[in-house]
């Protein structure tokens, strides 16, 4: 499968856990995005990369949450003393970045509960 | 504020019949649009882009309206069969890093 993977698929934690979440891209894109989703809503922007570099970051992430892509492939979500608002799926999706439109093709996410 | 407004409510429609999904926005000027499909416990799945100087694009079943006086794009699904039932979510896109925002989805109930 050529797709985009994210690990693991599912996360229980306790309240005060740090969690860390894995994206694997599609392996020619160069741009990777990661999304919050909480029921009943559209996923919402928290993040992106282009290659290595983190271009853009949301106000919804605060200070308790990190995103790295060391060498531009894979990357990670790190939550630091999880609360229960942070609850949700995580998406991750990746993009190839033209000179035209780009289509963003999203892993499966990582559902996140906590407790 | 930026606004994308979609039918919170679910709409169920008989198959073989046409569904239509709306997706009004407001404080918004995107260079373009797209729908994905979304089913539970997955990530969206891309369907169909248009650009702010199309009007219509067509795909097999589904046709994408866009209307950037009104501020609005209407999403079809034409002969509709129960595999059609899904959470549909328009995205809006803008900016130098083509930012994507998308609504809050419409859930689509297609009944044998």
């Amino acid at each position: 499968d050529t797709g985009v993977s994210q690990n693991p698929r599912h996360k229980i934690t306790k309240r005060g856990q740090n969690v860390t979440f894995r994206c694997d891209p599609i392996s020619e894109h160069n741009r990777l995005y990661w999304y919050r989703q909480t029921l009943g809503q559209g996923p919402e922007f928290l993040t992106y990369f282009q290659n290595e570099a983190q271009l853009e970051k949301s106000r919804l992430l605060s200070d308790r949450f990190s995103a790295e892509r060391p060498k531009g492939s894979f990357s990670t979500l790190e939550i630091q003393r999880t609360e229960q608002g942070d609850s949700a799926m995580y998406l991750c999706a990746s993009s190839l970045r033209t000179s035209g439109e780009e289509t963003q093709y999203f892993g499966p996410g990582t559902r996140l509960l906590v407790l | 504020s930026q606004k994308i407004e979609q039918n919170s409510e679910a709409l169920n429609i008989q198959e073989g019949k046409t569904a239509t999904l709306t997706c009004n926005y407001t404080n918004y000027s995107p260079a373009y649009l797209q729908w994905y499909r979304q089913d539970p416990g997955r990530g969206p799945v891309f369907l169909l882009l248009i650009r702010e100087n199309e009007k219509e694009k067509r795909k097999e079943r589904l046709k994408v309206t866009f209307d950037t006086t009104l501020k609005q794009s209407l999403f079809h699904i034409t002969a509709s069969q129960p595999a059609d039932s899904a959470t549909y979510l328009c995205a809006l896109v803008s900016g130098g890093y083509q930012k994507v925002t998308f609504g809050t989805g419409t859930k689509l109930q297609v009944i044998p």
